[in-house]
C-alpha cells in the first residue's frame, strides 16, 4: 500500500454517533482522497485534496467532512452516522498528474 | 464530468483461455488512465498507468492498451491466481481519480 495507513480497520457505530476515520501517509504525497465501496457500486469518491489546506467534494460528499491541515493526514469525519453509511472506506494518496495513486487496506464501518 | 464504464461486469474463463476487458471513458484533459487489481477484502493494487493514445504496457500475462475513447486489459493464458476484480480509473484536469464499476474475473482450473 506504499505507506498509506488507515485506522480503524473495523468499527461498529450506532445511528447518530460521530466518528473519525484516520488516514496517514509517509511519502509526502500531494494528493489524498477518500472513497467508499458498496456491492455493485464500484469505488465512489467522497472528498479529495490536492495539498495541505485544500479540499474538494467528490461524487458522494453528503454526511462526511474532511480537512487537510498537514500533508501527512487526511481524516474523514462522520458527524451523525446513518445506516446508509455502512460501507468499506478506502483512503488513497499519490502525486499529481499521472503519478501513481496508492490505496490503504480499507476500513469496514457498520452503522446499526 | 469525467466518466468510466467497464465491461463486462463479470467474466468466467478457463485456465489458459485468453480474453480482454474493456474500459470506455470520457475525461477533460487526460492526465492518466489507471488499471488496478483488487482481491476480496483488500485495497486496490496498482497495475498500470497509460498516458496517451497508442501507448501499451505489459506485466506478466497482462497487457494494457489505450485509445482516445477506451482502454483494453488483455489477459493471455490466464491462471487461477489472476482471479480478481479489475478496476479502471481516469484522472483529468481536476486531479480527482474517477473509477468504473470494475470487472470481476474468475479463472477456473
Amino acid at each position: 500500500n506504499a505507506g498509506v495507513t488507515q485506522t480503524p480497520k473495523f468499527q461498529v457505530l450506532k445511528t447518530g454517533q460521530s466518528m473519525t476515520l484516520q488516514c496517514a501517509q509517509d511519502m509526502n504525497h500531494e494528493y489524498m482522497s477518500w472513497y467508499r465501496q458498496d456491492p455493485g457500486m464500484g469505488l465512489r469518491l467522497i472528498h479529495y485534496s490536492v495539498g495541505a489546506g485544500i479540499t474538494d467534494q467528490g461524487e458522494v460528499p453528503n454526511g462526511y467532512n474532511v480537512s487537510r491541515s498537514t500533508t501527512e493526514d487526511f481524516p474523514l469525519r462522520l458527524l451523525s452516522a446513518a445506516p446508509s453509511q455502512t460501507s468499506v472506506y478506502f483512503c488513497a494518496a499519490g502525486g499529481g498528474g499521472g503519478n501513481t495513486i496508492y490505496f490503504g487496506e480499507g476500513s469496514w464501518l457498520t452503522v446499526v | 464530468e469525467d466518466q468510466v464504464t467497464q465491461s463486462p461486469e463479470a467474466l468466467r474463463l478457463q485456465e489458459g483461455e485468453s480474453s480482454s476487458l474493456n474500459c470506455s471513458y470520457t475525461v477533460s484533459g487526460l492526465r492518466g488512465l489507471f488499471w488496478y487489481r483488487q482481491d476480496p477484502g483488500k485495497g486496490p493494487e496498482f497495475l498500470f498507468t497509460l498516458y496517451s493514445a497508442g501507448e501499451e504496457k505489459e506485466k506478466e500475462r497482462l497487457k494494457a492498451t489505450l485509445t482516445k475513447k477506451e482502454s483494453f486489459l488483455h489477459i493471455t493464458a490466464p491462471k487461477p491466481e489472476d482471479s480478481a476484480t479489475y478496476l479502471c480509473a481516469v484522472r483529468g484536469g481536476a486531479q480527482k481519480l474517477v473509477f468504473g464499476q470494475g470487472t470481476r474475473l474468475t479463472i477456473n482450473p
